[in-house]
């Protein structure tokens, strides 16, 4: 039962354009969402949250967006550099402290 | 300032041995998490563990595996005679006790791949 799911299994884009990732969750009672991003051999690094009471969030070039509505979330990366090439991860967590991940996107930032 | 240490990064094992994964959180944290990666896979929750506690251990298989975070010393994760299907990625991860009593983000240690044989 793939309560977070990142149904793009990879993304391709051009140097200096937008990545968009994408993000489905099926669980109401998640109220935080996080972007991880993992390089091969490494654990996967915190980029960004956001809390089920915001729809937006922002850090440098990497927004956050979150439609309760629509159970989706996304993360834009703007611009995107050839140093963004990872996996990314979607999770969440609600009520607790165990984290939810999605399968994960690579990114592939071409330049 | 040193991250969250696991070692060994790998560890290969014959089915039937003992698998011990052994983790160091974060200078400060006092609260560390386990999640296995399989292949081609997200991070799977295990178990969450403060000093000397089991919170939770609702994503932890009932037989063979155990965790413990003793007051002095690493977190380890136990996997007692160990089978192929163990084989994966294991990260852990540690988090704060924030001022207003929530609980920090969870920042992962760069993983142990075990491959059992």
């Amino acid at each position: 039962d793939q309560q977070v799911k990142q149904n793009s299994p990879s993304l391709s884009v051009q140097e200096g354009r937008i990545s968009i990732l994408n993000c489905d969750y099926t669980n109401s009672m998640f109220d935080y969402f996080l972007w991880y991003k993992k390089y091969p051999a490494e654990g996967p690094t915190f980029l960004i949250s956001i809390s089920s009471i915001k729809d937006k969030n922002e850090d440098g070039r990497f927004t956050v967006f979150l439609n309760k509505s629509a159970k989706h979330l996304s993360l834009h990366i703007v611009p995107s550099q050839p140093g963004d090439s990872a996996v990314y991860f979607c999770a969440a967590s609600g009520g607790g402290n165990k984290l939810v991940f999605g399968a994960g996107t690579i990114l592939r930032v071409k330049s | 300032n040193a991250g969250v240490m696991q070692n060994p990064r790998h560890l290969v094992r014959r089915r039937g041995q003992e698998a011990r994964l052994r983790c160091s959180p974060m200078k400060g944290h006092s609260h560390v998490y386990w999640y296995r990666q399989l292949p081609e896979e997200g991070l799977k929750f295990m178990v969450y563990l403060q000093k000397e506690n089991i919170i939770d251990e609702s994503g932890m298989p009932k037989e063979r595996f155990s965790a413990e975070f003793p007051k002095e010393g690493p977190s380890i994760l136990r996997i007692q005679q160990v089978v192929r299907g163990d084989s994966a990625a294991y990260f852990c991860a540690s988090s704060p006790r924030l001022a207003g009593g929530g609980l920090g983000e969870q920042y992962f240690g760069p993983g142990t791949r075990l491959t059992v044989t």
